[in-house]
């Protein structure tokens, strides 16, 4: 079935630590995108990407990094530079001006 | 400042009540999309509205788009536990084909039996 995967669904990192999200689609969408969401925030917009190789930041890209080397995959680095990293992290994809389809999230707690 | 202000930010409905949620933007709407998510769980799309005046209903939930108020209402019609949920309104709104999508804070429904 197509859809969109992220993984793993919890994490745990420890304070200094980088670590890396992923997020696979086979819908074969162009654009994809990076959500952090946390209690009464809404979704905040990381990073985008609407072609291979190609990414824009988003509202809150501040100590996160990505990388688009394959149309399936837009995996999402949460950097020691990143002060508050603990959230909910949602992945998304969709082909131009249609409607998004979601992942079902990835919950980073720091420890 | 939020670009997208929903309201209210939280409900809470008697079963068989019914409920409107709000969503304006502070910018031109190039297209509208509401989807309803369930506590750390994905987005499940809902509607999505494209077209000033258009209207598009599904079940027992009904959303507008009012393009001159840059304005959505989501209307939930006698409304059941299974409506309980985070509704959110999302939209491109930084220009034609652009492909941010930006969203809301949500509402978080509560449908007590």
């Amino acid at each position: 079935d197509g859809g969109i995967t992220q993984s793993p669904k919890y994490l745990f990192r420890k304070e200094g630590q980088n670590v890396t999200l992923s997020c696979e689609q086979n819908l074969n969408h162009d654009a994809m995108y990076w959500y952090r969401q946390d209690p009464g925030q809404g979704l905040r917009l990381i990073y985008y990407s609407q072609i291979v190789n190609d990414f824009q930041k988003g509202d809150i890209a501040e100590g996160y990094s990505v990388s688009r080397e394959k149309k399936e995959s837009f995996p999402l680095t949460v950097t020691s530079a990143q002060k508050n990293p603990t959230a909910f992290y949602l992945c998304a994809s969709r082909r131009g001006a249609t409607e998004a389809f979601f992942g079902q999230g990835t919950r980073l707690t720091v420890v | 400042s939020q670009e997208l202000e929903q309201s209210p930010q939280s409900l809470i409905v008697q079963e068989g009540k019914n409920l409107t949620i709000n969503c304006t933007s502070s910018k031109t709407l190039y297209g509208l999309y509401w989807y309803k998510q369930k506590y750390g769980e994905g987005l499940i799309f809902l509607m999505m509205l494209q077209k000033g005046g258009e209207e598009k209903s599904h079940e027992k939930i009904t959303a507008k788009l009012d393009e001159k108020k840059q304005q959505s209402s989501l209307h939930i019609t006698a409304s059941q536990p299974s409506h309980a949920g985070i509704y959110l309104c999302g939209a491109d709104i930084t220009g034609a084909g652009s492909y941010q999508l930006t969203f809301g804070k949500g509402t978080k429904l509560s449908v007590i039996p």
